[in-house]
């Protein structure tokens, strides 16, 4: 069973503080995996999708890397503004339609 | 474009009423989706729509039902809801099904059960 473990729960920075998020993944054969941001009471917004080890993507103050086992999301001299809960999910083969999502990490950048 | 929007954006029932939620993408994707999002469990397929005229159970379909009206329109019914499906509602579409690109999500209907 595909399982999706994300750490912290939650972290509180200050504006400029640095930080990464962790995601853990279980899942035979990787065929993608997906970073979300979502504000209080919005649905999920797309940020990165990463294919394979090795691979990274930026985004302004983000950067999402993958390894055979999992994923950092890396925010650089956070703002207030980047204050949010980020989700991360897979898919594995055979099931391209079916994402397994973790519980996120709840981020607050405090000015 | 408005990408996916849902109606209502709230919603009160009582036990055993039923009610449906509305999905509509402007994206001319061909696949559709509906989450449910609890506390502590992420979020959890409950049916989807690989293209029109066809639909699938995924991982918690009892007590739901789906129709994808057409290309655009994809929505959730409760024929008689319990407490258990409090939750908030996602509506999501990509371009295609079988693919591994990413879903884009609505804004959730929030439904409480009393």
């Amino acid at each position: 069973e595909d399982q999706v473990t994300q750490s912290p729960e939650a972290l509180r920075l200050q504006e400029g503080e640095s930080s990464s998020l962790n995601c853990s993944y279980t899942v035979s054969g990787l065929r993608g995996l997906f970073w979300y941001r979502q504000d209080p009471g919005k649905g999920p917004e797309f940020l990165f999708t990463l294919y394979s080890a090795g691979e990274e993507k930026e985004k302004e103050r983000l950067k999402a890397t993958l390894t055979k086992k999992e994923s950092f999301l890396h925010i650089t001299a956070p703002k207030p503004e980047d204050s949010a809960t980020y989700l991360c999910a897979v898919q594995a083969p055979g099931s391209a339609r079916q994402l397994t999502f973790g519980s996120g990490t709840q981020l607050t950048v405090l000015p | 474009n408005a990408g996916v929007t849902q109606t209502p954006k709230f919603q009160v029932l009582k036990t055993g009423q039923s009610m449906t939620l509305q999905c509509a993408q402007d994206m001319n994707h061909n696949s559709m989706y509906w989450y449910r999002q609890d506390p502590g469990m992420g979020l959890r397929l409950i049916y989807y729509s690989a293209s029109e005229g066809t639909t699938d159970k995924g991982e918690v379909p009892n007590g739901y039902n789906v129709s994808r009206l057409n290309k655009r329109e994809f929505s959730l019914r409760l024929e008689s809801a319990a407490p258990s499906q409090t939750s908030v509602y996602f509506c999501a579409s990509k371009t295609r099904d079988g693919t591994y690109n990413e879903q884009f999500f609505g804004p959730g209907t929030r439904l409480t059960v009393l």
